[in-house]
């Protein structure tokens, strides 16, 4: 059975950081695209960031959309099977729950493969001075 | 504001049919890539319930169906249940942002 555990958030300051860890357990977690999805108080979902590292690839290939570029990292570490999410220079509108989610394909050659086929149940993140 | 355009509410008594739309542009639906739907019950996590535009995921009820054409989706839930009230999202890959975007949700109430 696919589990997918996120820790990590908390209360942080404006301006400030946080690092969300995701452990992810039943499935071989190299051989997938892995996201971190938010969703603001009230209000819809978000993708924030995916990677791709397979052992295919000498470095991993990493995705982020526009709002978080350049503030947020993410990055996997295949021996303990965890998925991170570094967030820099926080903004109150980063305030959310982020989700962690398992994509069903290993990369994003055949998108008719990819989707989000496992959530974790989320951890919530307040920007708040 | 989502990319991906969608109505934020729907209703329909039970047994009846209602159907979501998601309307987007030729960089995310309209061009070579795929709707996918996915269910949220609140303070839960998302849950896929549609993928490749029409496939059913597993273990959900073939009362729910979906669609795509041009730059438009759309997702019907017949026989309507108090079980369905949920939200529901759109999403697809888009290749100028070159990330996945996601409709803006709608809840569907059963009256």
């Amino acid at each position: 059975e696919v589990q997918l555990l996120e820790s990590g958030g908390g209360l942080v300051q404006p301006g400030g950081s946080l690092r969300l860890s995701c452990e992810a357990t039943g499935f071989t977690f190299r051989d997938h695209v892995m996201n971190w999805v938010r969703q603001a108080p009230g209000k819809g979902l978000e993708w924030v960031s995916s990677i791709i590292d397979s052992s295919r690839l000498s470095s991993p290939s990493t995705y982020y959309a526009d709002s978080v570029k350049g503030r947020f990292t993410i990055s996997s570490d295949k021996s303990k099977n965890t998925l991170y999410l570094q967030m820099n220079s926080l903004r109150v509108e980063d305030t959310a729950v982020y989700f962690c989610a398992k994509d069903h394909a290993a990369d994003y050659d055949i998108l008719s493969e990819n989707r989000f086929d496992s959530w974790g149940q989320g951890t919530l993140v307040t920007v708040s001075s | 504001q989502s990319v991906l355009a969608q109505p934020p509410s729907v209703s329909g008594d039970p047994s009846q049919k209602v159907t979501i739309s998601c309307s987007g542009t030729r960089s995310n639906i309209g061009g070579d890539t795929v709707v996918n739907w996915y269910q949220q019950f609140p303070g839960k996590a998302p849950k896929l319930l549609i993928y490749y535009d029409d496939l059913l995921a597993s273990g959900v009820s073939d009362r729910f169906s979906a669609s795509k054409s041009g730059t438009s989706a759309s997702l019907a839930i017949s026989g309507l249940q108090a079980e369905d009230e949920a939200d529901y999202y759109c999403a697809a890959w888009d290749d100028s942002l070159n990330g996945w975007v996601f409709g803006g949700g709608t809840k569907v109430t059963v009256l």
